[in-house]
């Protein structure tokens, strides 16, 4: 199985400031890579695919790069509704595994 | 608008089993894969199962092989997950999810339903 590592685990940031997060996969991927956002007690909401490509209604602040092993998640001027649990998942081969997730606080 | 409802969850004893079901609407149901993906209490997420158009062709876990089944009625726009033998780690929220493909990003969600696996 492809192991999925993101970092950090947590992190704290005020409103306004740019965020990145990382994610690092055990073995290239390609560009089979997605981002998704979760607030305490919802479920996930897809942000990106295939490492860069926006989902319809997602904010243009968020922004996917990368491909192979690395990538990235940044969010260019963090809003307060953005504070919540990102997490990265492949999508290269089954089964698909998810990162660990990164809890984004207000600092 | 797009909606997946998920039902059937509880508590169960260790041993036991339960059925989830997920219904469908908003959307050609039976165009698309469907999944089942996990989250433990306070833990992240874990893909459970996945099942094509049509229902012909599963995967799963292998924690969950031979103890979990996924199918489908795309008559129905329901999703079902059968889950034999629970363990307490099976406990989690189970969400079911729209696929794209066979292994694929997944969306949208339902909101979840919890299992709790107990004495």
């Amino acid at each position: 199985d492809i192991q999925m590592t993101q970092s950090p685990s947590s992190l704290s940031a005020s409103v306004g400031d740019r965020v990145t997060i990382t994610c690092r996969a055990s073995q290239s991927i390609s560009s089979y890579l997605n981002w998704y956002q979760q607030k305490p007690g919802k479920a996930p909401k897809l942000l990106i695919y295939v490492a860069s490509s926006l989902q319809s209604g997602v904010p243009s602040r968020f922004r996917g790069s990368g491909s192979g092993t690395d990538f990235t998640l940044t969010i260019s001027s963090l809003q307060p509704e953005d504070f919540a649990t990102y997490y990265c998942q492949q999508s290269h081969s089954t089964p698909p595994t998810f990162g660990g997730g990164t809890k984004v606080e207000i600092k | 608008e797009v909606q997946l409802v998920e039902s059937g969850g509880g508590l169960v004893q260790p041993g036991g089993s339960l059925r989830l079901s997920c219904a469908a609407s908003g959307f050609t149901f039976s165009n698309y894969y469907m999944s089942w993906v996990r989250q433990a209490p306070g833990k992240g997420l874990e893909w459970v199962a996945n099942i094509n158009q049509r229902g012909s062709e599963t995967y799963y876990l292998d924690s969950v092989k031979g103890r979990f089944t996924i199918s489908r009625d795309n008559a129905k726009n329901s999703l079902y997950l059968q889950m034999n033998s629970l363990r307490a780690e099976d406990t989690a929220v189970y969400y079911c999810a729209e696929t794209a493909g066979i292994v694929g990003w997944f969306d949208p969600w339902g909101q979840g339903t919890l299992v709790t696996v107990s004495s």
